[in-house]
């Protein structure tokens, strides 16, 4: 069946270094692909989306590339900050009637000062 | 734009209770879904209503389990006869009808504890 799967945690970086978070996907057809961040306490927040092969999605420095040839969909940023400690999700859109989403296990990135 | 409202934040209750928690989407949105989420794990797919249809049920929902939403606004979601294996932060999203790529919207959650 269709999921995705996303490197372990927890990510412990200091701030302003570069940040990488692995995701791929099996899936049949062509989802929508998103990176989901849940602070302490929170829900989940949408930080980007793609929705087709090559597609770039950026948000609050963060980018990801929808890699059809990978299967993959990596987050992204040069320069992490204290502030963007939270987990990580990132989820495929089924898409059709239901466009329900399937979720990665998640990835806890802990930035220092 | 209020955003989506879970209510209650937090419920305790022994087992074999039944519990009922309440998902208010954004107003225009006519799609709403649920989702339940385990420490370590990312959110599951439970059901999913376009209006007031339930359109899909996942098998994660038992029989235990019943979700409405009258007249397609809020939704309730009714847990019957609680089990420990319950205890999980519940999810609620909503999000409009179009394209595949449109993006769902969170709430906070509601976190179910089993005594």
């Amino acid at each position: 069946g269709d999921s995705v799967t996303q490197m372990e945690g927890p990510v412990t970086l200091s701030e302003e270094a570069f940040l990488t978070i692995n995701c791929t996907y099996t899936a049949t057809g062509y989802p929508s692909l998103f990176w989901y961040v849940q602070y302490p306490g929170e829900g989940l927040q949408l930080l980007l989306k793609a929705t087709k092969a090559d597609d770039k999605g950026s948000n609050k420095g963060f980018e990801a590339t929808y890699r059809k040839e990978t299967t993959s969909f990596h987050l992204e940023k040069g320069s992490v900050q204290v502030s963007d400690s939270a987990v990580y999700f990132c989820a495929l859109g089924k898409g059709g009637a239901t466009n329900k989403l399937i979720f990665g296990t998640g990835t806890l990135l802990a930035v220092q000062p | 734009d209020t955003g989506v409202s879970q209510d209650p934040r937090h419920k305790i209750t022994k087992r074999g209770q039944n519990v009922t928690f309440r998902c208010d989407p954004i107003s225009e949105h006519n799609r709403l879904y649920w989702y339940r989420q385990t420490l370590g794990q990312g959110p599951e797919f439970l059901t999913y209503f376009q209006n007031e249809a339930q359109l899909e049920k996942s098998r994660l929902l038992s029989d235990r389990f019943s979700a409405e939403r009258p007249k397609g606004s809020f939704s309730t979601l009714e847990i019957q006869r609680t089990e420990q294996g319950d205890s999980a932060m519940y999810l609620c999203a909503s999000s409009l009808v179009g394209g595949d790529g449109q993006p769902q919207h969170f709430g906070d959650g509601t976190r179910l504890s089993i005594l």
